[in-house]
């Protein structure tokens, strides 16, 4: 069955430093999204993308975070100075183009990012 | 502001009992409601979807959704010890998805 996949699975960095999360949605995907999980707190969505460019992005995603798909398989999320607060899991998201409208995703494992 | 309210639990109900969990939703042009189970360190996983008023059933779950009271459930007959996980209420606004916190649920053997 196909499957989002995200690597790495954990990352520790040191704050200020600049981390690149990187995923590969399900192949005829068109529609990808990442989204976070703070310990013990609900998943925030963070960030659409389709067709090379971001649909919709919420407060969370600042200047400091940035996503691009740099080549037809791979969809990254990069924070350009981490923050101790960035510190939680973070989830990539595919959907097919029925998916965009009703809102069917398929989520990667997760990243953990643990920003000291 | 939109919002997805769940109550946290946890829940805890004895094997084989029907576990019963809510959710309210803010935003009432809303069209697509999802629940979602994540297990504790994984990723959520899809597990019902309903979009029109009314009852879904899917083996052992029933998802039940009242758009007039912007209010979704999911029924959970014979709960087993591997159900035991949190349930994400998740609502489609303009196709993204927002979560609710999640609500715990323990099925005790």
């Amino acid at each position: 069955e196909p499957e989002v996949t995200q690597t790495p699975s954990h990352q520790v960095t040191q704050m200020g430093q600049e981390v690149i999360l990187r995923c590969v949605p399900i192949s005829n995907h068109l529609y990808f999204y990442w989204y976070r999980q703070i310990l013990g707190q609900k998943v925030e969505f963070l960030v659409s993308f389709y067709n090379n460019e971001i649909s919709e992005k919420s407060e969370i995603f600042d200047d400091q975070f940035s996503v691009e798909r740099p080549d037809g398989s791979n969809f990254t999320l990069k924070i350009r100075s981490t923050k101790l607060e960035d510190s939680a899991m973070y989830f990539c998201a595919s959907s097919d183009w029925l998916a965009e409208n009703t809102g069917e995703l398929f989520f990667g494992e997760g990243s953990r990012l643990t920003v000291l | 502001q939109k919002e997805v309210e769940q109550n946290s639990g946890p829940l805890s109900v004895p094997e084989g009992a029907i576990a019963s969990l809510n959710c309210t939703y803010s935003d009432r042009g809303s069209q697509s409601f999802f629940w979602y189970r994540q297990y504790s360190g994984k990723s959520p996983e899809l597990i019902m979807s309903i979009y029109s008023n009314g009852d879904k059933e899917d083996g052992r779950f029933t998802a039940q959704l009242n758009k007039a009271s912007q209010y979704v459930s999911l029924l959970i007959r014979d709960s087993q010890p591997s159900d035991s996980a949190t349930y994400l209420c998740a609502v489609n606004y303009q196709g993204n998805l927002i979560f609710g916190k999640g609500t715990k649920l323990s099925v005790k053997p």
